[in-house]
């Protein structure tokens, strides 16, 4: 079945460090892809998505691009926050219109 | 304000006792979905409907029950409660399907004794 694998963590970067956060997926067809954020205690927010082969997204300084050839959509930031502490979910959605996330990475970015 | 509320936030129950979580959505969403998050896990849909009178099982239904008799509902149904149904749960609606950009309710904590 479909499945999506992200790095494991927690990742702890010192602030303005650059961030890569991986993701690969397994899928038929064309799914879309996203990114989410969940900041602590809240619910997840859309940070960015990505519906065909080599789209870019991007949001706040974060990237991803859609790279069918390896299956993934790996996550990146060139200088990060400490505001950027979150739990970062890689989803797809595949073409029945389910929805399957990542296990996520959990971020700590110190000042 | 455009958002996805729940209720209760909080809830501890014992094994047995039938509940529902209330879902409510004030964007006119078609597609509305529940998800639980366990640690080491991420999220994992449990259904989904993407319509009034719609629904189809995700990943984990088992031991659940939902229904969409309005659009903007979407409760979710635990008939016979057990301890690993303890989680957090989140209710997600998105405009025509799954392949849009989904707004995420608060979350229930849910515990199960």
């Amino acid at each position: 079945g479909n499945s999506v694998t992200q790095m494991e963590g927690p990742v702890t970067l010192s602030e303005e460090a650059f961030l890569t956060i991986n993701c690969t997926y397994t899928a038929t067809g064309y799914p879309s892809l996203f990114w989410y954020v969940q900041y602590p205690g809240e619910g997840l927010q859309l940070l960015l998505k990505a519906t065909k082969a080599d789209d870019k997204g991007s949001n706040k300084g974060f990237e991803a691009t859609y790279r069918k050839e390896t299956t993934s959509f790996h996550l990146e930031k060139g200088s990060v926050q400490v505001s950027d502490s979150a739990v970062y979910f890689c989803a797809l959605s595949d073409t029945y219109d389910k929805v399957i996330f990542g296990p996520g990475t959990s971020l700590s970015v110190i000042p | 304000e455009a958002q996805v509320t729940q209720n209760p936030r909080y809830l501890i129950t014992v094994t047995g006792k039938k509940l529902t979580v209330t879902c409510s959505q004030n964007m006119n969403h078609e597609y509305m979905s529940w998800y639980r998050q366990d640690p080491g896990l991420g999220l994992r849909q449990i259904y989904y409907s993407m319509n009034v009178e719609v629904t189809d099982k995700g990943d984990v239904p088992e031991g659940y029950k939902v229904s969409r008799k309005e659009k903007r509902n979407f409760p979710l149904i635990l008939e016979s409660p057990s301890p690993n149904q303890t989680s957090l749960y989140f209710c997600a609606s998105t405009l025509t399907s799954g392949r849009n950009e989904q707004f995420f309710g608060p979350g229930t904590r849910l515990t199960v004794l």
